[in-house]
């Protein structure tokens, strides 16, 4: 059974850091990878894709990568902003068969 | 587009009475997911449609849950009779697998709380 695991868990940074959050999967059999951001009480929005095909993905100040050699994805996130704050999550597309399996997130806290 | 499209975005029950969610997917998007976001147990995939119809309903955690697409822009995901143990949130999201960027987009979600 696939299974997502996500370090650190939470995290809390000064404004203007660089960071990586990292995602690791139990089965190298991961299609496409999608990180999402999930703010409090809201929904989820999607920051990345990156596909079979692909090994990273950039937008703005995030970069994310797939290592499916060794069942890794990191989401870098450049100069980090207080706005960054909110909860990070990654999500595993199984085969082919659009099943997302996701990790259990790790919740950013930019200071000030 | 307005997005993916929820309702109602609260819901508070009564343990025992039914309760139907209700999802508009993007128009055009072929793929339509339900998923259920609970602290314990995280996101979990309920089940999912392609073209109306259901391709696997193996996270459909029991007999009362039940979820139908009777067309392209409505899809409804229904439990009856409701339990405690049912509050989450639970989400709706749509995909179009020929279409890029070929993400899953996400509504905002429908709280469910069963008193």
């Amino acid at each position: 059974k696939q299974e997502v695991t996500q370090i650190p868990a939470a995290l809390s940074v000064p404004e203007g850091e660089n960071l990586v959050l990292n995602c690791s999967f139990t089965d190298s059999a991961i299609y496409n990878l999608q990180w999402f951001r999930q703010d409090p009480g809201k929904g989820l929005t999607s920051l990345l894709l990156i596909q079979s095909s692909q090994r990273e993905q950039t937008s703005g100040r995030l970069n994310a990568s797939l290592d499916k050699s060794s069942g890794r994805s990191t989401l870098y996130i450049a100069a980090s902003q207080p706005g960054d704050s909110a909860t990070y999550l990654c999500a595993g597309w199984m085969d082919s068969s659009y099943k997302l399996i996701f990790g259990s997130g790790t919740r950013l806290l930019v200071r000030p | 587009d307005a997005g993916v499209i929820q309702s109602p975005r609260h819901e508070v029950t009564e343990m025992g009475q039914e309760v139907t969610l209700r999802c508009k997917p993007i128009s055009g998007h072929d793929y339509l997911f339900w998923y259920r976001q609970t602290m314990m147990r995280g996101l979990e995939l309920l089940i999912y449609f392609n073209n109306n119809v259901p391709i696997d309903d193996s996270g459909m955690p029991e007999d009362r849950f039940s979820a139908k697409m009777p067309n392209a822009s409505f899809s409804t995901l229904k439990i009856q009779p409701s339990e405690p143990r049912d509050s989450a949130v639970y989400f709706c999201a749509s995909s179009c697998f020929e279409c890029p960027p070929y993400e899953q987009y996400f509504g905002p979600g429908t709280r469910l709380t069963v008193t």
